[in-house]
Formats: structure tokens, C-alpha cells, sequence
């Protein structure tokens, strides 16, 4: 069975740090695409960042409002993905998902169908 | 970015009775491979997102057989043949054709 925890959330100023762990267990990880997805409280679905598996290069790809301040990284002999959250701001505050995604390669590999959740960590940023 | 627009937004159901919900989005997912990269979730009240529905109109595992969806390249839509209780929660489609991913709104559904 496919199990996914975040780690990590708690409460921090504005332009701290933060760093996200997404362990993961039930399924070949090496293989597997990574997204982090975020709800801000009473709000929608936001979605955060994606890192790819290592024959996809584990090429990242970021939402706009985090880019440059939010990294993502891999530790497949941990079977453990990180959010690493710097110049954090008040809008940033949210629970933080990990997921997992099919993907599907015709020529090209596109995700799809985010099929696995972990229960989400709370991110607080505030003074 | 790719805007996904979902209605209502809002959806009182009587249970029993059939639901729809409707998504569009700004420009085609449809890809080149053929496929339509429109995926349906539901959360349930204090729950994680679950997957309902991939690629458009496939149902995930253990998604009952209650729940269709159908579309194409912008217009999409989920239906629910006859509301159970259990389906009370907020419906979200989200778009994975072009970075970055995009949700829709969300659609409350909730119990007459």
C-alpha cells in the first residue's frame, strides 16, 4: 500500500526557512514523480512544484509565486523528497501535501492523476 | 497558466439524486498523444484530496461506479448518478497538461 507522511511544518517569521520532508513507503520510489501541492486555510488547491524521477533527469519544475525561494530535491535511498521553503511569507502559510503522480510517456512523459496523498504538514508564517 | 473555471460553486444535492459539475479551462488539454489532461478529486471534509477521476474520464481505484466524467479539449464535466452521503465534500478539477498545474475553484457539495 502506497504511504506517503510530511514532515517538518511548524511556525516561522516572515523571510525564514523551513524545510519539508515527504517520506514515502509501498511502491518503487526511484521511480516515482513528486509533487507538492498546498491549501491555505478555508482556500482551494495551489499547486506548488514538481520533481521528476532520475531517467526523467529529476528535473524540477515551480508555481511562479515560489520560484527561486521554494527548492525541491530527492533522496531515493531515503525514498524521501524535501521542500526546502526559503524567504517565506505570510501568503505561504497552508497545509503542504506531498502526492505522488502516473505518468504517461508517448514521446514525451507528462504526470497525471496525483493518485496517492500524505495527510499534510501546517506551515505558519507569522510575526 | 492555464485557468480552470468549475460551476456551480456551490451544489446542494438531495441524496439519491444525480449531481453534475461542470469545468472548463482556458485553452485545449487535449495533447498531441490523444489524451485529455483533466483529472477530478474530491475532499472530504478534514481529509487529504483523493483521486476520482484521470485523463479526462477514467475512474481511479476504488472509485465507485457512480461517478462518470466526460469532455474534451476545454469543456469537462463530473457526474454523479445518485448522491450518497458519503460524496458530501469539495470537488476540484485540475489541469496537468502545462506547467504550472491549475485547480479549479472547487464545487462544495453538500446534503439537502
Amino acid at each position: 500500500e502506497v504511504h506517503l507522511v510530511e514532515s517538518g511544518g511548524g511556525v516561522v517569521k516572515p523571510g525564514g526557512s523551513l524545510r519539508l520532508a515527504c517520506a514515502a513507503s509501498g511502491f518503487t520510489f526511484s521511480n516515482s514523480w513528486i509533487s507538492w501541492v498546498r491549501q491555505a486555510p478555508g482556500k482551494g488547491l495551489d499547486w506548488v512544484g514538481l520533481i521528476r524521477d532520475k531517467p526523467d533527469g529529476g528535473a524540477t519544475d515551480y508555481a511562479a509565486t515560489v520560484k527561486g525561494r521554494f527548492t525541491i530535491s530527492r533522496d531515493d535511498s531515503a525514498n524521501t523528497v524535501y521542500l526546502q521553503m526559503n524567504s517565506l511569507e505570510t501568503e505561504d502559510t497552508a497545509i503542504y501535501y506531498c502526492t505522488t503522480a502516473s505518468v504517461l510517456t508517448i514521446g514525451v512523459s507528462v504526470p497525471f492523476g496525483f493518485d496517492s496523498w500524505g495527510p499534510g504538514t501546517l506551515v505558519t508564517v507569522s510575526s | 497558466d492555464i485557468v480552470m473555471t468549475q460551476s456551480p460553486l456551490s451544489l446542494p444535492v438531495t441524496p439519491g439524486e444525480p449531481a453534475s459539475i461542470s469545468c472548463r479551462s482556458s485553452q485545449s488539454l487535449l495533447h498531441s498523444n490523444g489524451y485529455n489532461f483533466l483529472d477530478w478529486y474530491l475532499q472530504k471534509p478534514g481529509q487529504s484530496p483523493q483521486l476520482l477521476i484521470y485523463l479526462g474520464s477514467n475512474r481511479a481505484s476504488g472509485v465507485p461506479d457512480r461517478f462518470s466524467a466526460s469532455g474534451s479539449g476545454t469543456d469537462f464535466s463530473l457526474q454523479i448518478s445518485s448522491v450518497e452521503p458519503e460524496d458530501v465534500g469539495v470537488y476540484f478539477c485540475m489541469q496537468s497538461l502545462l506547467t504550472p498545474y491549475t485547480f479549479g475553484q472547487g464545487t462544495k457539495l453538500e446534503m439537502k
